[in-house]
Order: C-alpha cells, then structure tokens, then sequence
C-alpha cells in the first residue's frame, strides 16, 4: 500500500534553531500534504494544507513566519519550526492524498 | 460535545481477549479512519472506510453510514496490541480530518 515517511522520526534542540522535517510519499504523487501537530494525551491538530506549487492555507492560530512549509515536489512537503522553543515540543505528523489519504509516521520534536 | 467521539476513553485485557472499541461521529463523512499509535508516537494506518467491513489479521472494522458509527474490532489480543487507536473521519466536501480523542488499550500478559 501507499506508504508516507517522515524524517527525523525525532529530533531534540535547542532554543532559537530552527527545525526541518521532511514528509515524502514514497510510490505516489501527492498533490495535497498536511501537517498536524498532536500534545501529549490530545487530538491530532491540524496546522496547514500544502498544495504542490503554492502557499500553504494555514488553520486559524498557527503562525505561519513560524511554522513555514514548503512544497516544492509532488513528493515532497517540509515543515521548518523557526526559532523553536520550549513550547513548540510536540508530534508533528503530516499525511499525504491522492484521493485517499495517507498518514506519515510522525516525527518528535523536543525544544531544550 | 465533540464531533468524533471514541468510547471507551481507557481498556484494560487480558490477552486472548475480544476487544471492541467504538467511534461515534455527528457529521457527514466520505470516509473513516482507524490509526494505531504506538507509545512512542509512531502512526500506523489500519483501515479506511467509507462502508461495510474490512478485515486485516486480527482486526476488523466495520461502519454503518447511516448511525453514523463504527467500530474496530481486536480478536485474540495480544500485548503487542497496547496502543492508543484513533478514529478519524474525513468531513464530506473538504479534504479536513476531524480526529477523535482516542482509546487507550492495554493488553496484559
């Protein structure tokens, strides 16, 4: 089946870096990618829609200068976490469609 | 009141046990979906419904349209099985996955 990997599968930083997390869908193309974010014990969130080749539609209270995402490739969708802090440690899960729709792995971001 | 809510919140079982856990949701949909997420976090995507039933290994899932429900199924748990399952449906005419809260199982040994 359809498969969508995330990479890191974790990552741990320090205050004031930014972050990149790659999403690819490995044997489709995607035209359509989403990120979600997820605190401990509490629903998937979703933060943004990325079409191939446009701005991404952020959902009400995600700050877009903050979570950037790009999607530059049918295949490829990255979601950068700038100037990260301690409140932006989360699982960050993002899922691609094709008419269906696939979720990645998910990737742990820990903010020292 | 949510719009996708799971029941039970928290399960307990004894290994070999028949295990249901249930997904209520008061929108239309075009599809559902049952995810598995390991105490690490790790997403696994186990089935996608848009109706009837379907069988993978020891689970299987079902929904019915018109209550606006479904279940997923565990046969002969294992612990291996302990996990936080989430449903998830796809609102009709958007591309948005509502999620709910999910069920957190434990299967004892």
């Amino acid at each position: 089946g359809a498969v969508v990997s995330q990479h890191p599968s974790w990552v741990i930083c320090k205050s004031g870096t930014s972050v990149k997390i790659e999403c690819r869908s490995l044997d489709f193309q995607a035209t359509t990618m989403f990120w979600y974010r997820q605190f401990p014990k509490q629903s998937l969130m979703l933060m943004a829609t990325s079409n191939e080749g446009s701005k991404a539609t952020y959902e009400q209270g995600v700050e877009k200068d903050k979570f950037l995402i790009n999607h530059a490739s049918l295949t490829l969708s990255t979601l950068t976490v700038t100037s990260a802090h301690p409140e932006d440690s989360s699982f960050y899960i993002c899922s691609a469609r094709d008419g269906t729709q696939y979720f990645g792995p998910g990737t742990r971001l820990t903010v020292l | 009141k949510n719009e996708v809510e799971q029941s039970p919140q928290n399960l307990t079982a004894q290994e070999g046990e028949f295990i249901t856990i249930n997904c209520s949701y008061s929108v239309g949909i075009s599809a559902l979906h049952w995810l598995q997420q390991h105490p690490g976090g790790g997403i696994v995507s186990l089935f996608m419904l848009s109706s009837g039933k379907k069988k993978h290994g020891r689970l299987i899932a079902t929904i019915n349209i018109q209550e606006k429900h479904s279940s997923l199924h565990i046969t002969a748990s294992h612990p291996r099985d302990s996990a936080v399952y989430i449903c998830a449906v796809l609102q009709v005419g958007t591309y948005k996955y509502i999620f709910g809260t999910g069920t957190r199982l434990k299967v004892l040994a």
